[in-house]
């Protein structure tokens, strides 16, 4: 039990496009879900808390404006990545807290590749 | 603000000795302390979890220890195995369930 899935598990895109990434709980209902990105042999950052139904909120320095946050439903949340430049290059990763507990389940990651 | 530190950064241990990863933190209302492993690539996994009013838990060969009072939690790995090669992250809760991690532990076995 308690499995995240995300998709897309890649992508690559041109500078200046957008790009969506679908995080969603597969067996269980969470209210909250987490967004983080990880750069190459660091830890995680989180980027933003997204409650169901509520607007996220963001960390301290990453733009509310570029990284859209939705939670639209008890098992998915969806992140989009608008205007993405080079510098947006990097693996996301989705977790989702099972309700009732602390515990946060993660996704397999995306990686983004913006050329 | 709150952080974690996680040390030591890489830990060599030999097959079927125990390893031991330590982490302090800054925020005395964190309340909940997860461990994760992740291999290369890979999302991370939960191995175990101390919640504030336990002071140990232990689960097969892995065990977690918790000092409330020093603000200090580590991870305990007896009888290594290479499965157990990856990196380990500490992490405490803070408000709204999020987590603050720490840098991460490269943990490697050698045979």
């Amino acid at each position: 039990g308690a499995v995240v899935s995300q998709h897309p598990s890649w992508v690559i895109c041109k500078s200046g496009t957008s790009v969506k990434i679908e995080c969603r709980s597969l067996d269980f209902q969470a209210t909250t879900m987490f967004w983080y990105r990880q750069f190459p042999k660091q830890s995680l950052m989180l980027m933003a808390t997204s409650n169901e139904g509520s607007k996220a909120t963001y960390e301290q320095g990453v733009e509310k404006d570029k990284f859209l946050i939705n939670h639209a439903s008890l098992t998915l949340s969806t992140l989009t990545v608008t205007s993405a430049h080079p510098e947006d290059s990097s693996f996301y990763i989705c977790s989702a807290r099972l309700q009732g507990t602390d515990t946060q389940y993660f996704g397999p990651g995306t990686r983004l590749t913006v050329l | 603000g709150e952080n974690v530190e996680q040390h030591p950064s890489t830990l060599s241990v030999q097959e079927g000795d125990s390893a031991v990863i330590k982490c302090t933190y800054s925020d005395s209302a964190s309340n909940y302390f997860p461990w994760y492993k992740q291999e290369l690539g890979k999302r991370p996994q939960l191995i175990i979890d101390i919640r504030s009013n336990v002071g140990e838990k232990k689960d097969q060969r892995i065990a977690v220890t918790l000092n409330k009072t020093a603000k200090h939690f580590s991870l305990h790995i007896t009888e290594t195995q290479p499965e157990d090669s990856a990196v380990y992250f500490c992490a405490a809760s803070r408000s709204n369930y999020q987590l603050i991690w720490g840098a991460g532990t490269k943990l490697i076995i050698k045979p």
